[in-house]
């Protein structure tokens, strides 16, 4: 295990379908993130879990959004009834908990959602 | 709420040139601040970080000091190669202080030319 992994790399739908991304984290690693990357943006915070327990979710991540991770190893990120707005590339890091006092994250390569 | 404001690019430069892509910030409190950098094709991977005031991160030749008294955590390089041709995101972070999400920029792409 040398990163964080994420599948598939890019998903081509029809707005209305359905679509889960996987996050495999660092193995060694209790938290994990969600970001959104648009053309041209930097990454913006979606949501983070510690271990199982999703602590924060962002106001970006509307009812159709819903992310788990349920044995606090990997995750999935499902987008129901996808909008063309939804287009993006979705980026998973993670990181340990712990002394120190800032909070490196790694982060995948992401996977890039094309809604036509 | 925190925010992070990088310089527009794209920044083009000849082969041994210095650099500076200026960032600065606005937050509560005292962030830890970090600047990453994204490769053509690949992830974001963390290029040097800062966790407290007049802190200097460094690596491969990047240097950037914590300026509480500016909010400011600007990217220097002193002789940049047509390699370090990427996006530089600068992000904050309160860490075990609050939230541990990052905040980013919206990027800075430098073109280096030989």
């Amino acid at each position: 295990d040398t990163g964080v992994s994420q599948n598939p790399r890019h998903k081509i739908t029809k707005r209305g379908q359905n679509v889960t991304f996987r996050c495999d984290p660092i193995s060694e690693h209790n938290r994990l993130y969600w970001y959104r990357q648009t053309l041209g943006q930097g990454p913006e915070f979606l949501t983070y879990f510690q271990n199982e327990a999703q602590l924060e979710k962002s106001r970006l991540l509307s009812d159709r959004f819903s992310a788990e991770r349920p044995k606090g190893s990997f995750s999935t990120l499902e987008i129901q009834r996808t909008e063309q707005g939804d287009s993006a590339m979705y980026l998973c890091a993670s990181s340990d908990s712990g002394g120190s006092s800032y909070n490196e994250q790694f982060f995948g390569p992401g996977t890039r959602l094309t809604v036509l | 709420g925190d925010s992070v404001t990088q310089m527009e690019g794209p920044v083009t430069l000849s082969e041994e040139a210095f650099l500076t892509i200026n960032c600065t910030y606005t937050a509560t409190g005292y962030p830890s601040l970090f600047w990453y950098v994204q490769y053509p094709g690949e992830g974001l991977q963390l290029l040097l970080k800062a966790t407290k005031a007049d802190d200097k991160g460094s690596n491969k030749g990047f240097e950037a000091t914590y300026r509480k008294e500016t909010t400011s955590f600007h990217l220097e390089k002193g002789s940049v190669q047509v390699s370090d041709s990427a996006v530089y995101f600068c992000a904050l972070s309160h860490g075990p202080s609050g939230t541990y999400k990052y905040i980013f920029g919206t990027g800075t792409r430098l073109k280096v030319l030989a």
